[in-house]
């Protein structure tokens, strides 16, 4: 298996909604990152979890809490969005966390908060 | 520290080249380019470590230059299938793991 898994692919929440965001790979990549991509904008880095244990935030609003339950599942709780946190989001793993590696990525959760 | 990408948009016709640059201020640990089609994920074409090393995949190659902190992407005898957002992404170390900033992206049309 080669692949990363997000669901759903699409979302849609109000304001006041709880949802999930869903990653798996099983490939036994060490490295597991969540990024938001605005259409015609790259990618950005919102977290990096090595080894299951998150290491990088990249001063990520808590309204979104992002969750390493094993090595091959992330999950990205969200609450109370705004909303200009309509975005696609891309979850992506790598075999290392020291670098070196490239990225596979998700095709991605497409949310629109309303 | 996001590297800077240029051109920001080139047309081509089948069977033409382009290059696509690459460059940052802040010492790198390695280069990646990934290609993105509209509505789909990026996709991973390769990567270029510190060492001034050139890597190929099919008609697509790259270089790194450590010294300048410049990548550049060489695409051949362009195909339709080429099109899409080249993103090239550095990759530094950041607190505890290493993190990967990809620039503002090159958006690629062949036409035929």
């Amino acid at each position: 298996d080669t692949e990363v898994t997000q669901t759903p692919k699409h979302l849609v929440m109000g304001m006041t909604n709880k949802k999930s965001l869903k990653c798996e790979q099983h490939m036994g990549h060490r490295a597991m990152y969540w990024y938001k991509q605005k259409a015609k904008k790259p990618p950005e880095l919102m977290f990096v979890y090595s080894y299951e244990k998150l290491s990088i935030n990249e001063s990520v609003p808590s309204r979104f809490s992002p969750e390493c339950p094993n090595s091959s599942l992330l999950n990205l709780h969200l609450h109370a969005l705004q909303p200009e946190d309509s975005a696609l989001y891309l979850c992506a793993s790598s075999p290392d966390p020291d670098g070196g590696y490239g990225y596979t990525f998700g095709s991605g959760t497409r949310l629109t908060v309303v | 520290q996001q590297p800077v990408q240029s051109p920001q948009a080139v047309i081509l016709r089948e069977g033409e080249d382009a290059v696509i640059n690459c460059s940052s201020s802040k010492a790198l640990y390695s280069v990646h380019w990934y290609r993105q089609k509209h509505g789909e994920a990026p996709v991973f074409l390769m990567i270029l470590l510190k060492g001034g090393e050139q890597k190929g995949h099919e008609k697509i190659s790259a270089s790194f230059n450590e010294k300048k902190q410049q990548s550049s992407l060489y695409l051949t005898a362009s195909q339709l299938s080429y099109s899409g957002t080249y993103f090239c992404g550095t990759e530094n170390s950041g607190a505890g793991s290493y993190q990967l900033t990809f620039g503002k992206g090159t958006k690629l049309s062949v036409i035929p």
